[in-house]
């Protein structure tokens, strides 16, 4: 099947800073990828979706000056959490393509 | 809204067993649903769909069937394996197999013990 990648696989930042997560699509290509967050032992909660080339449509109650997404090619998205803070640490995963492969996930911790 | 509500895990059996896991969902429309399956330290995988009423999706030995009157897509496998260890996610679209949101359940997690 489809191969999605994420890098980095897990991050620990000190809060203030900013984190990027890459999530790419290997042997295809995504005009719409997707990006959830997941808390432990919860649900999958989808944050925004991201559309190549143009801006990316966020969830409702998700800030979209926190959480940056550009999607600048068919094969890349990037997801930036900015000024990171404890309440943030989760786990991060992005989907790619109309059947959704999803990529391993990014975990996430803010010191 | 629409929403899945799964059985909460952890689910232990043993090699053999015949295995149920439970899904019910709620949807205004008329959803697809899935099962995913996440092996440890893999990313989520589609292990099955059903995209009407009564269809029935099937994998590796996986079943479930979509019962709009009971709104329910229960997952089965009749004989488990300590390889079919991992999370499991039920999970509904509400614009079919389109490019468009899924809505997941919180995960089941299966042990299964040689």
């Amino acid at each position: 099947g489809a191969v999605v990648s994420q890098h980095p696989s897990w991050v620990i930042c000190k809060s203030g800073t900013s984190v990027k997560i890459e999530c790419r699509s290997l042997d295809f290509q995504a005009t719409t990828m997707f990006w959830y967050r997941q808390f432990p032992k919860q649900s999958l909660m989808l944050m925004a979706t991201s559309n190549e080339g143009s801006k990316a449509t966020y969830e409702q109650g998700v800030e979209k000056d926190k959480f940056l997404i550009n999607h600048a090619s068919l094969t890349l998205s990037t997801l930036t959490v900015t000024s990171a803070h404890p309440e943030d640490s989760s786990f991060y995963i992005c989907s790619a393509g109309r059947t959704q492969y999803f990529g391993p996930g990014t975990r996430l911790t803010v010191l | 809204g629409n929403s899945v509500t799964q059985m909460e895990g952890p689910v232990t059996l043993s090699e053999e067993a015949f295995l149920t896991i439970n899904c019910t969902y709620t949807a205004t429309g008329y959803p697809s649903l899935f099962w995913y399956v996440q092996y440890p330290g893999e990313g989520l995988q589609l292990l099955l769909k059903a995209t009407k009423a009564d269809d029935k999706g099937s994998n590796k030995g996986f079943e479930a069937t979509y019962r709009k009157e009971t709104t329910s897509f229960h997952l089965e496998k009749g004989s488990v394996q300590v390889s079919d260890s991992a999370v499991y996610f039920c999970a509904l679209s509400d614009q079919g197999n389109r490019d468009d949101k899924i809505i997941f359940g919180k995960g089941t997690r299966l042990h299964i013990l040689p």
